[in-house]
């Protein structure tokens, strides 16, 4: 398996651009979670889906921020517009019930 | 408030010499535990858990932990630390949601292991 996918690795868009990161989550996961990770903030919980339903998102800090998981096998995080403190790296995870998360490496977006 | 504390922002060790990356939490009911390692530029790695059974769990790298339920503890350890197990120690403690698990992070301890 190759894990979780994430795309881009790198993302630098320009303050008011519009940002898509995707995820591939394991096959046969049924959850999936996506991560933002600062330096200020540590990991913050943004969504989580459990069979391609949306869980918990109360972690999403504004209406600029949304998500989707059109299929088990796919998921979308936008930002629309970006900002500069929208800056950070994301990461998707996805696992099946208690066994723990299999993390992807992450889309580090610069907001400039 | 559920809660996962690493009350270590930073560990330096000597390579050779035993390490502990401390954990403590505070949830309601059993808690599901996980310990996950992150490298530079790198995403989490899943690292060990505890679920149930015998309190003391060994993982990947040589990495132990141990639950303490008195103490609400789940410390990471290993005997003879490297300077590759420098990194970024994440513990995390699981809550039931629905039919799955989220988890609660720690803020993460910087372990140094030097030459």
């Amino acid at each position: 398996d190759a894990g979780v996918i994430q795309s881009p690795r790198h993302e630098v868009t320009e303050m008011g651009q519009e940002v898509t990161l995707r995820c591939k989550p394991i096959s046969g996961h049924n959850s999936l979670f996506w991560y933002r990770q600062t330096m200020m903030r540590g990991l913050e919980l943004l969504i989580y889906f459990n069979n391609n339903v949306p869980i918990d998102d109360s972690g999403m800090p504004e209406d600029r921020f949304s998500a989707k998981m059109p299929n088990a096998s796919f998921s979308t995080l936008k930002i629309q517009p970006s900002e500069p403190r929208d800056s950070a790296v994301y990461f998707c995870a996805s696992s099946l019930a208690s066994n723990g998360y299999t993390f992807g490496s992450g889309t580090r977006l610069t907001v400039v | 408030a559920q809660s996962v504390a690493q009350p270590e922002d930073q560990v330096n060790v000597a390579e050779g010499n035993p390490l502990t990356v401390k954990c403590t939490y505070s949830v309601s009911g059993n808690p599901y535990l996980f310990w996950y390692v992150q490298y530079p530029n790198r995403g989490l790695q899943f690292l060990l858990k505890y679920i149930t059974g015998d309190n003391l769990v060994k993982g990947s790298y040589g990495f132990e932990a141990e639950f303490n339920k008195s103490q609400t503890s789940f410390h990471l350890k290993k005997p003879s630390a490297l300077v590759s197990d420098s990194a970024l120690y994440f513990c995390a403690v699981a809550l039931r949601a629905g039919n799955n698990r989220k988890l609660i992070w720690g803020l993460g301890t910087s372990l140094a292991v030097n030459p």
